[in-house]
């Protein structure tokens, strides 16, 4: 079974469009909870963080985190072609040695298109 | 500067080579990271150093050996790769957190190693 889930897409949506990225996570002691961009060519880079139940907006980005059904969400806006990327969803347990100890999921594939 | 720098960005590798990656961080950070990350497989973490300690090492094949001579400094030394070990090699930093942990995490632009 797979600590983290992603539905790999790819996912298309319209300009202007939301676009919606889901995201399952299996360790229930999981506390913090990350939503990466990664540009074809490029390396991953944070777009938002998520540490308490409920919404958290910043910007046109949206994450959403629902602990008891170990579910975390991101929801884009008005969605632009430069939002295109693969998204990644990472997990981590707080505490001890668990530095930066992110688990990620596969990532999944936005295009947004004209 | 950019705040992680790796070098060299691309690498091709025999498998009886030895050659090693390099990673500087200069954001003040304390801990830095190796991450693989290979084709259609989620970002897998390697190593972890916090104040230049080895804090993590995820069952890594002792083919990779990491080195982290102060809290700017990451290097991968790799020798005897096998194909299999061809992918993206990214170095991160972070500063961690109250409670000991933060996942918000700098990467470099990563080091494409091809090993033939």
């Amino acid at each position: 079974q797979k600590e983290v889930e992603q539905n790999s897409g790819p996912l298309s949506v319209p300009e202007g469009a939301i676009a919606s990225l889901n995201c399952t996570y299996s360790d229930r002691v999981s506390q913090s909870f990350f939503w990466y961009r990664q540009y074809s060519g490029k390396s991953p880079e944070l777009i938002m963080s998520i540490y308490s139940n409920g919404d958290k907006e910043d910007g046109r980005f949206t994450a959403q985190l629902n602990k008891a059904s170990q579910y975390v969400s991101l929801l884009i806006r008005d969605s632009q072609p430069s939002d295109s990327a693969t998204y990644l969803c990472a997990v981590s347990v707080i505490g001890g040695t668990s530095y930066g100890k992110l688990t990620f999921g596969q990532g999944t594939i936005l295009t947004v298109h004209p | 500067e950019t705040g992680v720098t790796q070098t060299p960005r691309h690498l091709v590798m025999g498998m009886t080579n030895k050659k090693s990656l390099k990673c500087e961080q200069h954001l003040g950070h304390n801990a830095m990271y190796w991450y693989k990350q290979s084709a259609k497989k989620p970002l897998e973490l390697m190593f972890v150093y916090n104040f230049k300690e080895q804090t993590e090492n995820n069952s890594v094949p002792s083919r990779f050996s990491p080195e982290c001579p102060n809290s700017s400094h990451l290097f991968l030394h790799l020798h005897t790769l096998q194909p299999e070990d061809s992918a993206l090699y990214l170095c991160a930093s972070s500063l961690p957190r109250r409670g000991g942990n933060t996942g918000e995490l700098f990467f470099g632009e990563g080091s494409r190693l091809t090993v033939l």
